[in-house]
């Protein structure tokens, strides 16, 4: 089976720089997606990393080390509206690729 | 537009009584998937689709139905048989079920009264 752990809770200011990070352990890593939930609402993709190292995209960064089972998400620049949970989720090679989702970091920003 | 949209945003349940949770999207998508999520926990895959008329159980499909009669519908009956309902449902799609991301609907949350 998968088992991913993530801190339940963060608060960081805003207008810093945080780090969430996601330990798994699989068999058949096929790739890690991080999503971002608000409260009461549907999960938005943010990022999918499969390979060793830095993914970039805007104010967010995504880390992977496979070989270590560890990812993290980097939120920069914090904005309150970054207040959400944030999901990691792990892939598995198969006939059905199937994704395993970790309980989720909820994030708040304070002014 | 494209999207995944599902209906009702809010839906309650008697004691005894099936209900049925619909779920569509014009993507063009092979695959879908029917999640639950409770407080505290990660999302949980109830079933899954790879493509039209054929679906499978994920991890927790007992006192649930799916059917798959159109690429673009995958509704979910949650039965009388599930005893503990209550919780956020929420829909997803992929191009498959391959290395594609999932893409998800709004979720309909379910009450029981």
């Amino acid at each position: 089976g998968q088992n991913i752990d993530q801190p339940t809770e963060m608060t960081a200011t805003e207008g810093a720089i945080v780090q969430i990070n996601c330990t798994y352990q699989t068999s058949g890593f096929n790739g890690l997606f991080w999503y971002q939930q608000h409260a009461g609402e549907a999960p938005t993709f943010l990022s999918y990393n499969v390979l060793d190292g830095l993914e970039e995209k805007g104010r967010f960064s995504s880390f992977l080390s496979r070989s270590k089972g560890y990812s993290y998400l980097l939120l920069k620049e914090l904005q309150m509206k970054d207040s959400a949970s944030y999901l990691c989720a792990v892939r598995v090679a198969g006939g059905y690729q199937k994704v395993t989702f970790g309980t989720g970091t909820k994030l708040q920003v304070i002014p | 537009d494209g999207g995944i949209t599902q209906s009702p945003k809010y839906l309650f349940r008697k004691e005894g009584q099936n209900v049925t949770l619909s779920c569509e999207q014009n993507l063009n998508h092979d695959a879908m998937y029917w999640y639950r999520q409770d407080p505290g926990q990660g999302l949980r895959l109830i079933y899954y689709s790879q493509i039209v008329n054929d679906f499978q159980k994920g991890d927790i499909a007992e006192g649930y139905s799916v059917s798959r009669e159109k690429k673009e519908s995958f509704p979910l009956t949650v039965t009388s048989a599930q005893k503990n309902p209550t919780a956020f449902y929420l829909c997803a799609s992929s191009i498959s079920t391959g290395v594609e991301t999932q893409y998800f609907g709004p979720g309909t949350r379910l009450l029981v009264l």
